[in-house]
């Protein structure tokens, strides 16, 4: 069975913290993603990396960066934590895209980060 | 860049009813997939449909797609208190998946 592990489920920092995220999958996938969840919002996509030491910006980029030194681990940092940081975040790792386009998305169950 | 939306925002129905969602979406996509998420957890895959599929079953989900109507629906057959769940639709725009904003379902004992 698949499974992406978040180091931590629940998360509470201070504003300008810099805030580590880990994300480690167990099977062997290519594609690693981090979004963020808000009530109303939906998921939104941050980065995604297709490649180790390859990254990709999403829709929502900004006060974040990634770190993919490892395949299996996909890291999201919050370079300095602010107060509209605080949200859901989750991880997911996929294959690589098939014929059917991109393949199914698996997810981890995510970190609740506060930030004060 | 909102593709899927979801439809209703929130359903309540008794257990052992049906259950259905739907979805519509406004650009062309490679396949469709549909999620669900329990509360405090990360979502699940459930089923994907292919551009060229328009029905797939999977146990008590069936999945219909209407490529001509960009819409597809999900619906849940004798429902559980176990479905009690968020549901989101995923659109494959070709270069990722994006998601929608989901339908909070509740199963009533």
């Amino acid at each position: 069975d698949v499974k992406v592990t978040q180091s931590s489920r629940y998360l509470v920092k201070r504003t300008g913290e810099k805030v580590f995220l880990e994300c480690v999958q167990d099977m062997d996938h290519e594609n690693m993603f981090w979004y963020r969840q808000d009530p109303g919002l939906g998921l939104r996509l941050i980065y995604f990396s297709y490649d180790v030491k390859m990254k990709e910006k999403g829709d929502i980029p900004e006060g974040y960066s990634v770190s993919r030194e490892k395949k299996e681990r996909f890291s999201l940092i919050l370079e300095s934590a602010s107060t509209n940081q605080t949200s859901m975040y989750l991880c997911a790792s996929s294959s690589p895209q098939q014929g059917s386009g991109n393949q199914p998305q698996h997810f981890g169950d995510g970190t609740r980060l506060s930030i004060l | 860049s909102q593709q899927g939306e979801e439809d209703p925002q929130a359903l309540s129905i008794q257990e052992g009813e049906n259950a259905t969602m739907n979805c519509s979406y406004k650009t062309s996509i490679n396949n469709l997939q549909w999620y669900r998420q329990n509360s405090g957890r990360g979502l699940v895959h459930l089923i994907l449909i292919r551009s060229n599929e328009r029905e797939k079953h999977s146990g008590r989900l069936r999945v219909t797609l209407d490529t001509s109507k960009k819409s597809s629906s999900l619906l849940i057959t004798a429902s559980r208190a176990a479905d009690t769940a968020s549901y989101f639709c995923a659109t494959d725009a070709w270069d990722k998946i994006i998601f929608g904003k989901g339908t909070r379902l509740h199963i009533l004992p």
